[in-house]
């Protein structure tokens, strides 16, 4: 893999229900792995930074995780919210300071 | 509201005006960045700066030229921009730059959405 790809490029969850998705990303020289949330009209924000193969982080109801001897990470929403409708970027950065972004899951909860 | 502020939030200009996008983060983050991003594309890294230094040029054409005044600031000047330029500009800072202590995570600003007739 030589660039960052995410997917689905975009899924609709019912309110309550649990998703997840993908991030793949070269791994070689691998440093850093980011996921950030970009709702509509505002700026992303960072949601985790992982750099150690086999991490979890959790935030709320959202957690990640990290293998980064076969290059991916996956992101999980639990009992999705409309407030979690939102573009899930990720982000790998490798040892000499560059950070590459994937296209985004735009995710839409309905009521 | 976000911790990093650009200004402005939109530009238009024509291909032979000279302007200027401005970031500003009173944060002390030591890096910064400008991100240039087309619809439904990923954000693509253009310029880093770490410690008031450029160190990432992403091989930028010259018709776009940073510039880091200081630790809270920078600039990104424009001049004879194409139409094909025409997208969102983003800033960002983060504490340290990415290959130091273990990657921070970046701040954004809103981005300036500009258009180039």
């Amino acid at each position: 893999i030589l660039n960052v790809e995410q997917s689905p490029q975009s899924l609709h969850v019912q309110e309550g229900d649990s998703t997840n998705f993908t991030c793949s990303f070269p791994s070689s020289n691998f440093y850093a792995l980011h996921w950030y949330r970009w709702e509509t009209a505002k700026s992303p924000e960072a949601l985790f930074v992982m750099t150690l193969n086999g991490d979890e982080k959790k935030k709320g109801r959202i957690s990640a995780t990290l293998n980064t001897k076969e290059g991916y990470s996956y992101l999980y929403i639990k009992g999705s919210q409309p407030e979690d409708s939102a573009t899930y970027l990720c982000a790998s950065g490798n040892s000499w300071g560059k950070l590459q972004f994937g296209a985004g899951t735009q995710v839409v909860v309905t009521p | 509201d976000t911790e990093v502020t650009q200004t402005p939030k939109h530009l238009v200009m024509g291909m032979t005006n000279k302007k200027s996008l401005k970031c500003e983060q009173h944060m002390g983050h030591r890096a910064m960045y400008w991100y240039k991003q087309k619809a439904k594309k990923p954000p693509e890294l253009m310029f880093v700066y770490s410690y008031e230094k450029l160190s990432i040029n992403e091989s930028v054409p010259s018709r776009f030229s940073p510039e880091c005044p200081n630790s809270s600031l920078l600039n990104l000047h424009l001049h004879a921009l194409q139409p094909e330029d025409s997208a969102l500009y983003l800033c960002a800072s983060s504490q340290e730059s990415l290959g130091a202590l273990g990657g921070s995570p970046l701040h954004f600003g809103n981005g300036t959405r500009l258009t180039v007739t």
